[in-house]
């Protein structure tokens, strides 16, 4: 078991809407990075936060956002919900960023999106 | 374009055989390449990196090979065992826009070890 735990374990929303994922990282870790899995897919990465700043991002579009806190607890936020939305999004994190970048993940909150 | 490809129909092996994984990849250089284990309704764990200048890793029953002139990583799992059913995912380090190097997947195996 990875020390990183992520809040809620499901959800339901409705197209339009917005939802916020929080994610808490494993002691000593300071990069936190959000994945977007879709059924029988690998994880795709979203973008990932280091010192609170994000600085690196994947092909999302700007409704996906995010925050780091000083603690590196991290949250994801999608704005205007999509059905194509609908996936497990991991929350991962690392012992810096950069490096051989090995990941924590956590177990995920499943998003589904009516 | 740049792609991770993995064996894509799931692999059923009988308890005690090797199960031997294919990660290819084209268009990229990476600097190593890293195996996760993923189990239903968990996130993926952390298995294996090998680096490029590496041909062989090990891990108790796990043995990963990376050959960077065919752009392939193999995977086995020798001695299986039914507890090792599960998905297997590869992934190599790509550039993300900003200063991070991102990790990308392939879409993973599904091993299943019959008793």
């Amino acid at each position: 078991e990875t020390g990183v735990t992520q809040s809620p374990t499901h959800l339901i929303k409705t197209r339009g809407q917005q939802v916020t994922l929080r994610c808490s990282s494993q002691s000593g870790h300071n990069t936190v990075s959000w994945y977007q899995q879709a059924l029988g897919q690998g994880p795709q990465f979203i973008f990932q936060y280091y010192r609170e700043e994000e600085n690196g991002r994947g092909n999302f579009p700007p409704r996906f956002s995010g925050l780091q806190f000083p603690n590196y607890s991290s949250e994801l936020n999608v704005n205007a919900l999509e059905l194509d939305d609908s996936a497990l999004y991991l929350c991962a994190s690392s012992r810096t960023s950069g490096g051989e970048n090995i990941q924590y993940f956590g177990a995920g909150t499943r998003l589904s999106v009516l | 374009s740049q792609k991770i490809e993995q064996n894509s129909e799931a692999l059923n092996i009988q308890e005690g055989k090797t199960a031997t994984l294919t990660c290819n990849y084209t268009n990229y250089s990476p600097a190593y390449l890293q195996w996760y284990r993923q189990d239903p309704g968990r996130g993926p764990v952390f298995l294996l990196l090998i680096r490029e200048n590496e041909k062989e890793k090990r891990k108790e029953r796990l043995k990963v090979t990376f050959d960077t002139t065919l752009k392939q990583s193999l995977f086995h799992i020798t001695a299986s065992q039914p507890a090792d059913s599960a998905t297997y995912l590869c992934a190599l380090p790509t550039e993300a826009s900003g200063s991070a190097r991102q990790l990308t997947f392939g879409s993973g195996t599904q091993l299943t070890v019959l008793p």
